[in-house]
Order: structure tokens, then C-alpha cells, then sequence
């Protein structure tokens, strides 16, 4: 089992609507997590972390659920300016600055 | 602030030659990261450091070598080059944000290299 698993997508999501995207952990010891934005050819950049009672920011929420190891990201009212990939990031087990990648999830804003 | 910033940001090396990636970050973060990342592959680390004249292996570090003689510095080198280190390679830093034991990673815009 891989330690970060993402669908890689794409979702294809027509202007405005709402879409809500999962990702799996392994070490249950976990205790950093984060969501990154990565658009073609760019770096990946913080979107936000993720904290245990959840945290919002603007039309992004973010969700922890430690019992089954997994944390989401929905965004609401969707852009198209929020086409990119989704990299869900944990820390490694015994390490809380190292970070393990997910492959990211892929998703399309369609007009 | 510049920020992370990666020098070159292209390169194409023929099998066997050298080279070497710089990143410099503005941040005065303490811990400094190269990854490399492959289509549908999540980054991957290849060395990082904790430290000024610190450094250590991370999950893919074979091929490669690294120094951090300044804190804002860190090296990766290529001794040489084989067509499986053709990839986008990324610098980042990071620090301890407060007190929640969570170190978030700032990225450079990454070094294109093709090796051929």
C-alpha cells in the first residue's frame, strides 16, 4: 500500500459546481498534513494545512478523519482559475519534516 | 523576498557529464529539500538538510550529492549523468510554523533536465 494514495483524476467539473476530492494515509502516527496546488510545469504551492478540527479558507474546506485515515478537500463554486493538481501531503513516520507526496489528483474547471 | 530560487532552470547533459543545480532560499529556513518529480510519480526526495554543513539521504538518493556550506545554499550534483535522471528537479525550505510541530515547504520553480 502506498503511503499517500490520490485518484489521480482528472475530474472534470463544469464552472461553479462544488467537487470534493479524498486522500488515504498509511502511517497512522501521522501529524502533519497539507494540501498543495500544482499547475503544469509550475512548483507546488501551500493551499493550506490541515488541522484536526478542519479549517476553511475562502471557498476551500479541509477535512481530517483520523479513524479512517484520510483527509479532503472540497472547494465550492469552482473557478476556472482552479484547474490544477491536487497534491495531498503527510509527514513521514518518526519525521515531521519530511513530507510524503501523493501522485495528486488532476482537475478540470470546464466553462 | 525572492523567495526559493533554482539556477539553471533548463539543461540538456549528454550521458556521463557533470553538473551541479543551486538553490538559494531568502527565508533564513532552516531545513532545505531536493526532490526530483516524474510523470504520475509523487515528488520524491533525493537528499535534504537539517542544517548549515548538514546533510543526509532521503528516498531516492543514488547518483547524487549535496552540500550546504551557507544556510541559504544548497547544492545538488550530478556526477554522472544518465538518461534515468532525465526529470524536473525541485528545491524547497521549510520551517517549524509556531507551535503546531508542522513544517511547511516553500518550493523553487524547479530545473528541467534532460539527459541524453
Amino acid at each position: 500500500r502506498k503511503e499517500v494514495e490520490q485518484d489521480p483524476g482528472p475530474f472534470n467539473v463544469p464552472e461553479g459546481a462544488t467537487v470534493a476530492f479524498n486522500c488515504t494515509y498509511s502511517n497512522s502516527a501521522s501529524q502533519s498534513f497539507f494540501w498543495y496546488r500544482q499547475d503544469c510545469r509550475k512548483e507546488p504551492k501551500l493551499l493550506m494545512s490541515v488541522y484536526s478540527s478542519g479549517n476553511e479558507d475562502g471557498r476551500f474546506t479541509a477535512q481530517l478523519n483520523r479513524a479512517s485515515q484520510y483527509i479532503s478537500l472540497l472547494i465550492r463554486d469552482s473557478k476556472l482559475s482552479d484547474s490544477a493538481t491536487y497534491l495531498c501531503v503527510v509527514n513521514k513516520m518518526d519525521s515531521n519534516y519530511q513530507l510524503i507526496w501523493g501522485a495528486g489528483t488532476k482537475l478540470i474547471i470546464k466553462p | 523576498n525572492a523567495g526559493v530560487t533554482q539556477t539553471p532552470k533548463f539543461r540538456v547533459l549528454k550521458t556521463g557529464q557533470s553538473m551541479t543545480l543551486l538553490c538559494a532560499q531568502d527565508m533564513n529556513h532552516e531545513y532545505m529539500y531536493w526532490y526530483r518529480q516524474d510523470p504520475g510519480m509523487g515528488l520524491r526526495l533525493i537528499h535534504y538538510s537539517v542544517g548549515e554543513g548538514t546533510t543526509a539521504k532521503g528516498e531516492v538518493p543514488d547518483g547524487y550529492n549535496v552540500s550546504r556550506l551557507k544556510k541559504q545554499n544548497f547544492l545538488l550534483g550530478l556526477e554522472s549523468a544518465a538518461p534515468s535522471q532525465t526529470s524536473v528537479y525541485f528545491c524547497a525550505s521549510s520551517y517549524l510554523v509556531g507551535d503546531t510541530r508542522s513544517y511547511e515547504q516553500y518550493f523553487g520553480p524547479g530545473t528541467r533536465l534532460t539527459v541524453t
